[in-house]
């Protein structure tokens, strides 16, 4: 099946920096893609919406210009938390979505999501 | 907004058992679609089964079924023959269409006991 990869799996950064996340789809090419927060024992919330070549779509309450995300290219969207604090410390999932797949229900590709520690 | 509502934080099932996970739902669509996924401790999302609104029949994969109620806009599922690896986070999911993300409920941890 398609495969969908996160980079770094794991980071640990100080209070301040920033930290950008790569998501990529490795044999396909995905028109969109979509970044998840999950914090432990709870469930996954959407943040934003990626779409090839244009600007990502934020849900409420997410800071666009604190969780920045790039889709530059159909294989690879980023997302950067700039400024990071330590409650943005949590467990980001990206998910690609094949546009050959198939029709909507297809399923989503997850990644297999990146764990950040802000100290 | 669409919701998803797991009503179950945790379930204990012995091995070899049957266990049953409640989901439901909200929405005003008439076609959607809905699945469960499963969440090891590795937490890589692992896709269980799917289900379309509009098909009548309930999907099943293997030892997992669905029992879905579009009426109640009820979506269970049963695991049969439980197994130690079946022990995970189990989340119901939504989707309208392909353009949006899923929308996920709360969880239900899983226990499988020997």
């Amino acid at each position: 099946g398609a495969v969908v990869s996160q980079h770094p799996s794991r980071v640990i950064c100080k209070s301040g920096t920033s930290v950008k996340i790569e998501c990529r789809s490795l044999d396909f090419q995905a028109t969109t893609m979509f970044w998840y927060r999950q914090f432990p024992k709870q469930s996954l919330m959407l943040m934003a919406t990626s779409n090839e070549g244009s600007k990502a779509t934020y849900e409420q309450g997410v800071e666009k210009d604190k969780f920045l995300i790039n889709h530059a290219s159909l294989t690879l969207s980023t997302l950067t938390v700039t400024s990071a604090h330590p409650e943005d410390s949590s467990f980001y999932i990206c998910s690609a979505r094949d546009p050959w797949a198939g029709g909507p229900g297809e399923t989503q590709y997850f990644g297999p999501g990146t764990r950040l520690l802000v100290l | 907004a669409q919701t998803v509502t797991q009503s179950q934080p945790e379930m204990s099932v012995q091995e070899a058992e049957t266990v049953t996970l409640s989901c439901t739902y909200d929405t005003s669509e008439s076609d959607y679609y809905l699945f469960w996924y499963k969440q090891p401790p590795s937490r890589q999302m692992i896709l269980v089964i799917r289900q379309e609104a509009y098909k009548q029949q309930n999907a099943t994969e293997n030892r997992f079924s669905v029992n879905f109620q579009k009426a109640a806009k009820s979506f269970s599922l049963k695991i049969s023959d439980s197994q130690l690896g079946d022990a995970a986070m189990y989340f119901c999911a939504y989707e309208w269409d392909s353009g949006y993300a899923l929308n996920f409920g709360k969880g239900t941890s899983l226990l499988v006991t020997p």
